[in-house]
Parts: structure tokens; sequence; C-alpha cells
């Protein structure tokens, strides 16, 4: 059964802290994503990784940076939190060869206060 | 710029209804269009259209993309309580295959027993 897995469902963190949100698949995929999730505006991507080592920016990649050493790790890094950080945090993994469904994990719901 | 568009935004139906979800798009270079489920957690695949004019099926839920008119649907007929969710559209699209998706604000569908 494909998988993949977030730190933390709930997070709670005071602003200007670093924050670290870490994803994990096991199917071997190249492409991971984290995005985040507020009512009204659906999924908006942070940012993606086609490869180890290799980020894109997203729609929205202020305030935020990604890491991804090993294949099926992609971490998101919060410099400094803000309240404005406050959200779901979906991860997601897929394929390189198509088809290009995405999988994803259960969601971080960060609070920033 | 590439957009998804989902309506309506939330919708109250008893069981036992048939209730229409809608997804239009303006993309450049369509290479297929998904619908996601999303309960109090991460969302669930459902379908992936790639051909105008084939309808999609999976139980009491069905899908049809119309290319032409650059929209699709998703059916839910006999709705149960359990189709309570958040339902999500995305697209895929772009000259490049990095599996990037464009998500629609989603759906918000309720049924009441």
């Amino acid at each position: 059964d494909v998988k993949v897995t977030q730190s933390s469902r709930y997070l709670v963190k005071r602003t200007g802290e670093k924050v670290f949100l870490e994803c994990v698949q096991d199917m071997d995929h190249e492409n991971m994503f984290w995005y985040r999730q507020d009512p009204g505006l659906g999924l908006r991507l942070i940012y993606f990784s086609y490869d180890v080592k290799m980020k894109e920016k997203g729609d929205i990649p202020e305030g935020y940076s990604v890491s991804r050493e090993k294949k099926e790790r992609f971490s998101l890094i919060l410099e400094s939190a803000s309240t404005n950080q406050t959200s779901m945090y979906l991860c997601a993994s897929s394929s390189s060869s198509g088809p290009y469904e995405q999988y994803f994990g259960p969601g971080t719901r960060l609070t920033v206060t | 710029e590439d957009k998804v568009v989902q309506s309506p935004l939330s919708l109250v139906v008893h069981e036992g209804d048939t209730v229409t979800l809608n997804c239009s798009y303006e993309v450049t270079n369509f290479r297929s269009l998904l619908w996601y489920k999303q309960e109090k957690k991460a969302p669930t695949f459902l379908f992936m259209l790639t051909s105008s004019g084939i309808e999609k099926k999976s139980g009491r839920l069905s899908s049809i993309l119309d290319k032409k008119e650059l929209f699709s649907i998703l059916n839910i007929t006999a709705t149960q309580t359990g189709d309570s969710a958040i339902y999500l559209c995305a697209v895929e699209a772009g000259s490049s295959n990095t599996g990037k998706l464009i998500f629609g604000q989603g759906t918000t569908l309720q049924v009441k027993p």
C-alpha cells in the first residue's frame, strides 16, 4: 500500500521560531510537492522537487525553503514563522514517468501564535 | 496565468439526492484533469481524465471531460452521508513533465441524513 507520511499532525509554534515539516514517501517517486491549504483558496503549491537536491518554486514560496537530501524525504522549512503561515500543510509525491496522480500525506495543521 | 475554477464552493443536500460538481479551466498545454476527495485528512484520488467525452465511473461516482468547452463535471448519485467531503479538481498542464497540478478552490459537500 502506497504511503506518504508527515512528521506531525498538529503543531503549535511561536512567531519567529524556525519550523521544520518533514515528509517521507515509500513509493520511490521522483516528484515531491509541498502545498498549503486555506479555506476558499484550495491547495496552493509552495515548492516542488523533481529529483534529489533539485527544487523549484511554486506559486507562493515567500517565507519558505525546502530541502531534499534523499529521494524519499522532502522537508519544508519556515525560517521565521509568522502568524500568516498558520495553515494546513500537505505533502504529496508522484512518479516522473506518468501518470502524474499525486499521493498525499495526512497533512500538518500548523498554528503560529 | 493558468487557472482552475470550481463551482459551487459549497453545497448542502439530503441523502438520496444527486449532485453535480463543476470544474472549468484555462491552462496552456492541457494534459489531464484529476478529481480528488478529501475528508478529514489526505485527499484521495478518484479519477483522471485525459480524453474528451469518455466517462469514468466508480460506483455512484462518475466524471466526464469536455476539452472543447474546457470543463469537467463530477456526478454523485444517491448521495450518502459518507460522501460529505471537499472535492478537489486539479489540472496538469504546461510544457514540461514535472507532474505539477493546478488545483481549484474545492467544493465542500455536506450530505444530511
